[in-house]
């Protein structure tokens, strides 16, 4: 699975847009970009993926570079709960057998009053 | 669906005795995961399983630790005997299969040998 890049850690204030940059330059065709994330003590939570086009869901929009090297996880009016650790992934497609979902350091984001 | 559940929450025990930590993933998922989660390494993939059969265990640390899927309901990891480095969250995960499918996880079960 191709590695990724995000910065240590960001910091949101409270009702602004939160924008977590994800590198991931050697990614593959056929692979997706997930994001996680997890919140202290708890376990890591789904929130979008994406292979090419841009995508959209009640937690978050995921904008993916056209070619796909980068990828943007925006969260539109940021709350104190989404303090978080936040983690990029990118993992490949089903071959036959389960695939794997390998974690990184990820993107401490901390919203702020 | 209660989600994927995991047993015990806690668990204190110490040096050299076995460990068993337990999982129930979602029902009709087929694919189920183990993490270990550490300050200093973060979360580890240890072995995951594709209908009942573990695919890949390379993230085992060593042959302390053993993990079994008797069911489509029901996985265990245990550690024999239990070391104080051994101290971690340790996660279990299902999905159905598919590299487009999202993993759900559970609370994890921390562990603490002393």
């Amino acid at each position: 699975d191709a590695k990724t890049t995000q910065p240590p850690s960001m910091d949101c204030a409270e009702g602004r847009a939160a924008n977590l940059p994800c590198n991931h330059s050697t990614i593959s065709g056929n692979e997706y970009v997930y994001w996680y994330r997890q919140i202290h003590s708890q376990g890591p939570q789904y929130i979008i993926h994406g292979l090419k086009n841009n995508e959209t869901n009640e937690m978050a929009s995921l904008i993916i570079t056209e070619d796909r090297k980068s990828s943007t996880l925006i969260l539109p009016h940021a709350t104190l709960r989404d303090t978080a650790v936040y983690y990029c992934i990118v993992r490949s497609p089903n071959t036959g057998t389960a695939s794997k979902l390998t974690f990184g350091t990820g993107t401490r984001l901390q919203v702020m009053l | 669906d209660a989600g994927v559940i995991q047993s015990p929450r806690h668990e204190v025990t110490e040096m050299g005795q076995e460990v068993t930590l337990r999982c129930k993933p979602i029902s009709g998922h087929n694919s189920l995961f183990w993490y270990r989660q550490t300050m200093m390494r973060g979360l580890e993939l240890l072995i995951y399983f594709n209908n009942n059969v573990p695919i890949d265990d390379s993230g085992m640390p060593e042959d302390r630790f053993s993990a079994k899927m008797p069911n489509a309901s029901f996985s265990t990891l245990k550690i024999q005997p239990s070391e104080p480095r051994d101290s971690a969250v340790y996660f279990c995960a299902s999905s159905q299969q598919g590299g487009n499918t999202e993993a759900f996880f559970g609370q994890g079960t921390r562990l603490t040998v002393v």
